[in-house]
């Protein structure tokens, strides 16, 4: 039972450059969410997918786009990377219904520099 | 719009010691409230769930709805409890489908 599994782990990009992370969950939740992790800032949300084919906005979601692709993957895309993405990316879960009753399972996690 | 308080970055505390970690909330509804733990260079990991009144590792949470509190304690502390914790809150009811999360607390656990 992998749960939440994130791809990749580690990435380096260049100013400019896009890329796509990959997150799939194997538990039939309904609710997927993206978050960035950085020091003194906490998570924060920047977008989140509350049942398959919808998606909306979190707290910091400039510079990103996400695409539910069916119920068990949702990614994250940059499409021109700038320096203030660098972060840890983590991707979550959740039965979602109604909201995350049961809390979230994470993905591993993906940190992500941009220089 | 639910909002979550940890109001210390870093709490540093000698082994054995007890350990409390704070978190307030501002929601006034009847929310669901969480503890997560992430160990160094590790996932996040559920801790704790206000509605299931559990002891994990020694840990517990009280919701004290008059305070909008949940404060994290545990009466002795140890070396593998050092890590990164975060309170987070549910509002519940549908259209709500996420999580708020606070800060987070880094504690070190001291030989």
């Amino acid at each position: 039972n992998a749960g939440v599994t994130q791809t990749p782990k580690f990435q380096v990009l260049k100013t400019g450059q896009s890329m796509t992370l990959q997150c799939a969950q194997d538990m039939n939740h309904n609710s997927m969410y993206w978050y960035r992790q950085d020091p003194g800032m906490g998570l924060r949300l920047i977008y989140y997918s509350a049942s398959e084919g919808t998606t909306d906005k979190g707290e910091v979601p400039n510079g990103y786009n996400v695409s539910r692709l069916n119920k068990r993957e949702f990614s994250l895309r940059l499409e021109s990377a700038a320096p203030s993405q660098t972060s840890v990316y983590f991707c979550a879960s959740s039965e979602g219904v109604p909201g995350p009753k049961y809390g979230y399972t994470f993905g591993s996690g993906t940190r992500l520099t941009v220089v | 719009a639910q909002r979550v308080t940890q109001p210390e970055k870093l709490l540093s505390v000698f082994k054995g010691a007890p350990v409390e970690l704070k978190c307030n909330y501002s929601y006034s509804g009847s929310p669901e409230l969480f503890w997560y733990v992430q160990y160094s260079r590790q996932r996040l990991q559920l801790l704790l769930r206000h509605i299931s009144r559990e002891s994990i590792k020694g840990f517990t949470a009280d919701l004290n709805k008059g305070e909008t509190s949940f404060h994290l304690k545990k009466p002795f502390a140890q070396e593998e409890d050092s890590a990164m914790y975060y309170c987070a809150l549910n509002p519940g009811g549908y259209g709500n489908n996420r999580l708020a999360f606070g800060k987070g607390n880094q504690v070190v656990v001291i030989p």
